[in-house]
């Protein structure tokens, strides 16, 4: 089996700062995503990449930008953090082939700002 | 657009009752159906999944059958343990022109007590 692994695990910031969160993982897994939890909001997708160097814009994507310097990780950063933004940060990686569409999650990246 | 409903933000259950959690979803495609439970500061895992009408399948407990004649995939289970005490998430597969992107519902967080 694989696992994702998500740095940091907690993350505190000041408004106005830019914050970079971190993921890898070890599936081999083509595409990987970054989604944001807000408690009663369930999970929305800010970025994703289906391979390399790619990069697509979810339905988040205002306010982040993204990068996939390789297939094992994709990094998220916040380029200007909001005050009083609570949220966790989650990771995950698909495989592309056969009918599985089945994602990988990590288990976050848990986000304050003062 | 495609969408994914849950209707109940907190269920909370005496232990050894069923449950039935609600999801309903709408979308144009041929749905694809996904449960995924999130224990408390864990990564979510995937419950079960479904892309096969009127088809119940299992997982550790949990049964959910997909019915596209109402665009439902209700999560069951007969007798509830309090190690399911956790946020459940249903989830529909998103078609695109790349990767295999899900739409999540905001979660339902079952609370069972002694």
């Amino acid at each position: 089996g694989g696992i994702i692994t998500q740095t940091p695990k907690f993350l505190i910031g000041q408004e106005g700062q830019k914050l970079t969160l971190k993921c890898q993982q070890n599936f081999n897994h083509d595409t990987m995503y970054w989604y944001r939890q807000d408690s009663g909001k369930g999970l929305r997708l800010i970025y994703y990449s289906i391979t390399e160097n790619d990069l697509q814009k979810g339905d988040l994507s205002e306010g982040y930008d993204a990068s996939r310097e390789k297939k094992s990780s994709f990094s998220l950063t916040v380029t200007s953090a909001q005050k009083n933004e609570m949220a966790v940060f989650l990771c995950a990686s698909s495989i592309d082939w056969g009918h599985s569409y089945e994602q990988y999650f990590g288990p976050g990246t848990r986000l304050t700002v003062l | 657009g495609d969408s994914v409903t849950q209707t109940e933000g907190l269920v909370t259950l005496t232990k050894g009752l069923p449950v039935m959690l609600n999801c309903t979803y709408q979308t144009t495609y041929s749905p694809f159906l996904f449960w995924y439970v999130q224990h408390l500061n864990e990564a979510p895992k995937l419950l079960l999944k479904s892309s096969t009408d009127n088809k119940r399948t299992e997982h550790q407990g949990f049964y959910a059958t997909l019915h596209k004649s109402s665009s439902s995939f209700h999560l069951q289970k007969s007798s509830v343990q309090l190690s399911d005490s956790a946020l459940y998430f249903c989830a529909l597969r998103r078609y695109g022109s790349s990767g295999n992107k899900l739409i999540f519902g905001i979660g339902t967080l079952l609370s069972v007590k002694p």
